[in-house]
């Protein structure tokens, strides 16, 4: 089965600093690009980053404006979010997904892990 | 960046109604277009992806259409399981911007 399983998630103190981890089984890890994505409480998804397959390619969001950084080990088949300065703002429920590309370069998310609480509160 | 505007925010509908879902960008994305559900403590599921392709195992209730800015999500049939929100996502352009998604409810 294809699956990716999100942790790391928890309540942490404004300005304090957190690792996320994306493990993923059923797939070739080291073939697909990934992503992070988020969704605060009576908010929209909100898409945070992108890696590539290698992790030579990284593409963030504006808002994180340097705050976070992805990473992966693709012998570990695991992907990662270190987040640091965190605000308020930042709470929310923190998922990756997979990228899949398709005829003509379209792309899209699937499948998605379940997600891990990240709490931002003092 | 591209801005994605779904409609209505929030809807509520019987089981059988047949509901639709509005998105609309804010530039032309083709059909660069992607639609999930998700329910709360769960994994979001892709719905349909490019605009108008099922994803495999997606019950064929759910139907997607649309090009250049407009696209539409469509529920034949509503069905129990199907009360959740659902989002539109463009993938035309980084960043990948979601609409604001449309929370279905039973009425």
């Amino acid at each position: 089965e294809v699956q990716l399983v999100e942790s790391g998630g928890g309540l942490v103190q404004p300005g304090g600093s957190l690792s996320l981890a994306c493990t993923a089984s059923g797939f070739n890890f080291s073939n697909y690009e990934m992503n992070w994505v988020r969704q605060a409480p009576g908010k929209g998804l909100e898409w945070l980053c992108f890696i590539s397959s290698s992790g030579g390619t990284i593409h963030y969001a504006d808002s994180l404006k340097g705050r976070f950084v992805v990473s992966r080990d693709n012998a570990k088949n695991s992907l990662y979010l270190r987040m640091s300065s965190l605000r308020d703002e930042d709470t929310a429920v923190y998922y990756c997904a997979r990228n899949n590309v398709g005829a003509g370069g379209k792309n899209w998310f699937d499948p998605w892990g379940q997600g891990t609480l990240v709490t931002v509160s003092s | 960046d591209i801005q994605m505007t779904q409609s209505p925010s929030s809807l509520s509908a019987s089981v059988g109604d047949r509901v639709t879902i509005t998105c609309r960008a804010s530039q032309r994305i083709s059909t660069y277009l992607n639609w999930y559900q998700h329910k709360p403590g769960k994994a979001p599921k892709l719905l349909i992806y490019s605009a108008s392709n099922l994803q495999s195992g997606v019950p064929s209730r759910f139907s997607g259409s649309g090009s250049g800015t407009d696209f539409t999500l469509t529920i034949s049939s509503l069905q129990p399981e199907d009360f959740a929100t659902y989002s539109c996502q463009q993938s035309y352009s980084t960043p990948r911007t979601f609409g604001q998604g449309t929370r279905l409810e039973i009425k």
